[in-house]
């Protein structure tokens, strides 16, 4: 079956301007997860979605950051104002929800964004 | 709290030799454990996964790993290197209470020829 997919795989733009990245989630999955990982860094968590909510937005580093859900499947995360910092893989993963987390993530290849 | 230790950043093999991959964690209960494998510019990829049926978890690629609550370690390990094996490896545990993980580190694997 058909795998978490992210879009676009990579984006570069300039300093200043507004990215907009995709995340289409495995079908029947209602978390979903977005991550920030820098060069050579581990995962930095950013937000976690059950269904169109996001209960734990603790991990978004600045109010330029924002990321909704619809339908209680594709995620879309915002960054306004790009700066040089936020070059990063962003990750998307979705699992089903469960309590005791006995479901592991299943993660998407990523966006590769880079900031000039 | 739970939390999860990677005890090596690095580890080089050669080709044809056995891996081990070291994984601590710590919890209060017996958690599920994951490992994942993320090879260059892809996502990270579910090795295996130990949900308490059994200590000794078989996963994809020929790796393992077993769970010892005596040692609160969920070691990887594989008989055998491939070159394809050269990835970071990533051990896993979920956050009680809560939908978040708690990923360790990671310990990136060389594989020499």
């Amino acid at each position: 079956g058909a795998g978490v997919s992210q879009s676009p795989s990579n984006k570069v733009t300039e300093k200043g301007k507004d990215v907009e990245l995709r995340c289409d989630p495995i079908s029947g999955h209602t978390a979903l997860y977005w991550y920030r990982q820098s060069l050579g860094q581990g995962l930095e968590f950013l937000i976690y979605f059950q269904g169109n909510s996001a209960p734990d937005k603790s991990g978004l580093p600045s109010d330029r950051f924002s990321a909704e859900r619809t339908g209680g499947s594709v995620s879309t995360l915002t960054i306004q104002r790009t700066q040089q910092e936020d070059s990063a893989v962003y990750l998307c993963a979705s699992s089903l929800a469960q309590a005791g987390g006995n479901q592991p993530q299943h993660f998407g290849d990523g966006t590769r964004l880079s900031i000039l | 709290a739970q939390s999860v230790t990677q005890l090596d950043s690095h580890v080089s093999v050669s080709e044809g030799t056995p891996v081990l991959l070291r994984c601590n964690y710590s919890s209060s209960y017996s958690p599920s454990l994951f490992w994942y494998v993320q090879h260059p510019n892809k996502g990270l990829q579910l090795l295996l996964k130990y949900t308490s049926a059994a200590t000794l978890v078989k996963g994809i690629n020929g790796f393992e790993a077993e769970f010892k609550k005596s040692e609160t370690s969920f070691h990887l390990t594989k008989p055998s290197a491939h070159m394809s094996d050269a990835a970071e490896y990533f051990c896993v545990v979920p956050h009680s209470g809560t939908y978040k993980y708690i990923f360790g580190t990671g310990t990136r694997l060389k594989v020499l020829a």
